[in-house]
Order: C-alpha cells, then sequence, then structure tokens
C-alpha cells in the first residue's frame, strides 16, 4: 500500500512569489490535513479537508488556501511568500469515520526556502 | 498559552533504561497522537488514544482524561529510539494542537 506522497520535496522561491504543494493521500483515506513546521514555532496546524470540504482552519493568514479534489489529493497555495513562510510543509491523511479521530500517516514533506 | 504542554524537553538516557514523557493538555479534546520524528523530518504515528492505555512492542501510551494528562514509556530503550517525540491533541473544535516536542538521546 502506498503510503502519502508530496511533491515536490524541497523547493526556492523569492519573496513575493506563490508556491503550490501538492499530496496525494494513501488509497481510501478520504480526509487531509496540512501542516507547518518551523524551528521557531514548532509544528501548526494549517487545515484539514474531507471530501472536498475545508472543515476546520488554523491561525493563518488568507494568504494560506488550499483545496481538495475528488480523489482526495489535495494541494496548498501560499501567495505572496514571506521570508517566514520557509518551512516544512507536512501533510497527513486518515480515513475519517464518524468520529472524526483515526490515526494520522503523514508524509515525508515539503521543504520551502524563501529567499 | 500552549495548549499542549511536554516534558522533559530534551532527555539523554543510556540503552536500556525505561524512559517516560510526559504531556499535559488544556483543551477538551476527541483524541490525543504520539508521534516520532525522526532527523530528517519524516513523522510516524505512534499511537493515537482516546481512553485507556495502549501498547506496542516497548513503547506504552496512557491517557487520563479526567486529568487532562498523558504519558509515553519506552522499555528497554535501544538508540534506534533517539528521535523527538511529539504529543498532538485534536479538540472538540477539530483543531489540532501542538507540543514542543521532547528529543530523546539513548547512548550505547
Amino acid at each position: 500500500k502506498a503510503g502519502v506522497t508530496q511533491t515536490p520535496r524541497y523547493l526556492i522561491k523569492t519573496r513575493g512569489q506563490q508556491v503550490t504543494l501538492s499530496c496525494s493521500p494513501i488509497s481510501g483515506h478520504r480526509s487531509v490535513s496540512w501542516y507547518q513546521q518551523t524551528p521557531g514555532q514548532g509544528l501548526q496546524f494549517l487545515f484539514e479537508y474531507f471530501s472536498e470540504t475545508q472543515r476546520n482552519k488554523g491561525n493563518f493568514p488568507g494568504r494560506f488556501s488550499g483545496r481538495q479534489f475528488s480523489n482526495s489529493r489535495s494541494e496548498m497555495n501560499v501567495s505572496t511568500l514571506e521570508l517566514g513562510d520557509s518551512a516544512l510543509y507536512l501533510c497527513a491523511s486518515s480515513f475519517t469515520g464518524l468520529t472524526g479521530a483515526n490515526v494520522l500517516t503523514f508524509g515525508a514533506g515539503s521543504r520551502l526556502t524563501v529567499l | 498559552k500552549n495548549e499542549v504542554e511536554q516534558s522533559p524537553q530534551n532527555l539523554t538516557a543510556q540503552e536500556g533504561e525505561f524512559i517516560t514523557i510526559n504531556c499535559s493538555y488544556s483543551v477538551g479534546i476527541s483524541a490525543l497522537h504520539w508521534l516520532q520524528q525522526h532527523p530528517g523530518g519524516g513523522i510516524v504515528s505512534l499511537f493515537m488514544l482516546s481512553s485507556g492505555k495502549k501498547k506496542h512492542g516497548r513503547l506504552i501510551a496512557t491517557i487520563n482524561i479526567q486529568e487532562k494528562h498523558s504519558s509515553l514509556h519506552i522499555t528497554a530503550s535501544h538508540p534506534r529510539d533517539s528521535a523527538v517525540y511529539i504529543c498532538a491533541v485534536r479538540s472538540y473544535g477539530n483543531q489540532f494542537y501542538f507540543g514542543t516536542g521532547t528529543s530523546l538521546t539513548v547512548i550505547p
């Protein structure tokens, strides 16, 4: 069974540009969540999608957005990049039943550097 | 104010020692996760708990919902256990909150 696949693994952008990151969940998983990890702030929750709907969102500015497609693949977009957006972006997938709380399987992450 | 507090922040142990990492949280939760992160970034989910106790190999996780506290125990620690261990909770509002992590080094 293939794991959670994130692309690209590494990328370098300059301030003001935008970036799109992709996450392909484990087959059969319908929930995808996104996280930002930095040395200063640690892990922080960005948003969660289930069946193409954003179920909840963390405390990030509107420059951070995402979407989920009918095949459960998800993308997140960061517009007008700032130096502080340099981070490891992780996604996780889960099979979300009625309780909404299931084991998370993480991807390897996309490491974004903003110059 | 951090919704999730972990202790200790850093821990060094000799191979074979029994290790305990603690996690306290302040919000109502539907689930608590223990995560392991090795250098290089990859995160592995070790346990998801909503009550009681779970065991997997040398790892044991417990949770006390009334006291809002969880512990991760590693029995007979091994150098390959060296990693950062992160406690995360899913609140009733479907937000995720993370502890700052416990960096564990096991010396042969």
